[in-house]
Parts: structure tokens; C-alpha cells; sequence
């Protein structure tokens, strides 16, 4: 089955520097890619997601970078802001066949005012 | 604010008792999932129901009991559980798993302690 690995696990920034969180997945006919941001107390929120036909996407200041031959996609966020302070989920599955999203292990991103 | 609402918010249960978990969502979603997050860890699928029917069960003990009731309604009964159960349980919604990208759309839990 799929396997998602993140990195960091922790990542700490000044305000107004970028951010980069990355994840590794195993199964190659994975093909689509969100990410989820966890604010305290609320439950998971998607901010951005990729399909494997393509190779970036941005959103204001939000990217997301997919490299297939590697098996491996990055969020970037720029500008970093303190409501940016949250707990960062990439995952991974394939859209057919019903298979379900894997999550990788999340990055705590505190933003350093 | 989130379009799939969850109640209660936080629940407090012995081992003996019995307890329900809710959730509704108005989006038209056909697919529902309940999702158990312990602290520092993602969320782990337990349960989805697609047009109403169980799809999916990952070998979740029979103390965790799935109902939906309609398209609109989750329901996650709880029975003699045990401390070790303590987490966030989330419930999430998204079109049918077989009709696209299926992009979840989670609640924001309910915070569950079991003395």
C-alpha cells in the first residue's frame, strides 16, 4: 500500500521568510496529492492539492511542487504569516478505484513573530 | 466556519456507558467518513459510507458502531470503551470516492475522554 513520509516534523520561521514543507510518497500510480492545514482545535482544512498531471500550482501564497520520477511534492508558503502558525498534513492516493487518502505525518509550522 | 458540523464538541465517558457521536453536513455530499486523531498524529480512517451503505471498515473494534441514518447524517455509537480510545474523532464528507479527486471536507471533532 502507499506510504507517505514528511519532512520536517517541526519547522519554526520568521515572519515574512518562506516556509517549505516536503513529503515522499511510495505508490507510483498515486495521483493526487492535497494538503491539509490544522489550526488548534479546528479539524484538517485543504488549502491547496495537485494531480499528477501536473507539475505546480499556486495559490496567493501558497505553491505546491510535484516531481513524479522522484515520487516526491512540496508545499511552499511565502511571505510567512503569524496565522500561518499550524499543523501542516501533505497525503496521497490514487483517484480511481476508490483508494483512500494517506496521510504523511505532519509538520508543526510556528511562525516567529 | 465548517460546513460539516459535529457534536458535542468534547464528551466525557466511563467505560460502561453508552454514548452517540453526530454529524451533519448540507453540502449534497453522497460520501461520509469517520476519522480517529490521536495527539501529534494524522488522522487515521476508521469508517466510509457511500450512498448511505458501510464501504469501508478498517478493522475497528465492534465497540465502535457506524450509523447514516440519512445522506445528510453520521451517527458513531459508542460502547464500552476503553481509555486508549481517548482522541479527536472527525467526521468528514466529500463526493462519492469513486467520482474524482474526492476532496475531503472535515468537521472539527469531537474531543472524546474515556475514564
Amino acid at each position: 500500500g502507499e506510504n507517505v513520509e514528511q519532512h520536517p516534523s517541526t519547522l519554526s520561521v520568521q515572519e515574512g521568510d518562506s516556509a517549505v514543507i516536503k513529503c515522499t510518497y511510495s505508490d507510483s500510480a498515486s495521483n493526487y496529492f492535497p494538503w491539509y492545514k490544522q489550526e488548534l482545535g479546528k479539524g484538517p482544512q485543504l488549502i491547496i492539492d495537485i494531480r499528477s498531471n501536473v507539475g505546480e500550482k499556486k495559490d496567493q501564497r501558497i505553491a505546491v511542487t510535484l516531481n513524479k520520477t522522484a515520487k516526491h511534492f512540496s508545499l511552499h508558503i511565502t511571505e510567512t504569516q503569524p496565522e500561518d502558525s499550524a499543523v501542516y498534513f501533505c497525503a496521497a492516493r490514487r483517484i480511481q478505484g476508490a483508494q483512500k487518502l494517506v496521510f504523511g505525518q505532519g509538520t508543526r509550522l510556528t511562525i516567529n513573530p | 466556519d465548517t460546513e460539516v458540523t459535529q457534536t458535542p464538541k468534547h464528551l466525557v465517558m466511563g467505560m460502561t456507558n453508552k454514548k452517540s457521536l453526530k454529524c451533519e453536513q448540507h453540502m449534497g455530499h453522497r460520501a461520509m467518513y469517520w476519522y480517529k486523531q490521536k495527539a501529534k498524529k494524522p488522522p487515521e480512517l476508521m469508517f466510509v459510507y457511500s450512498y448511505e451503505k458501510l464501504s469501508i471498515n478498517e478493522s475497528v473494534p465492534s465497540r465502535f458502531s457506524p450509523e447514516c441514518p440519512n445522506s445528510s447524517l453520521l451517527n458513531l455509537h459508542l460502547h464500552a470503551l476503553q481509555p486508549e480510545d481517548s482522541a479527536l474523532y472527525l467526521c468528514a464528507s466529500s463526493q462519492p470516492r469513486n467520482s474524482g479527486a474526492n476532496v475531503l471536507t472535515f468537521g472539527a471533532g469531537s474531543r472524546l475522554t474515556v475514564l
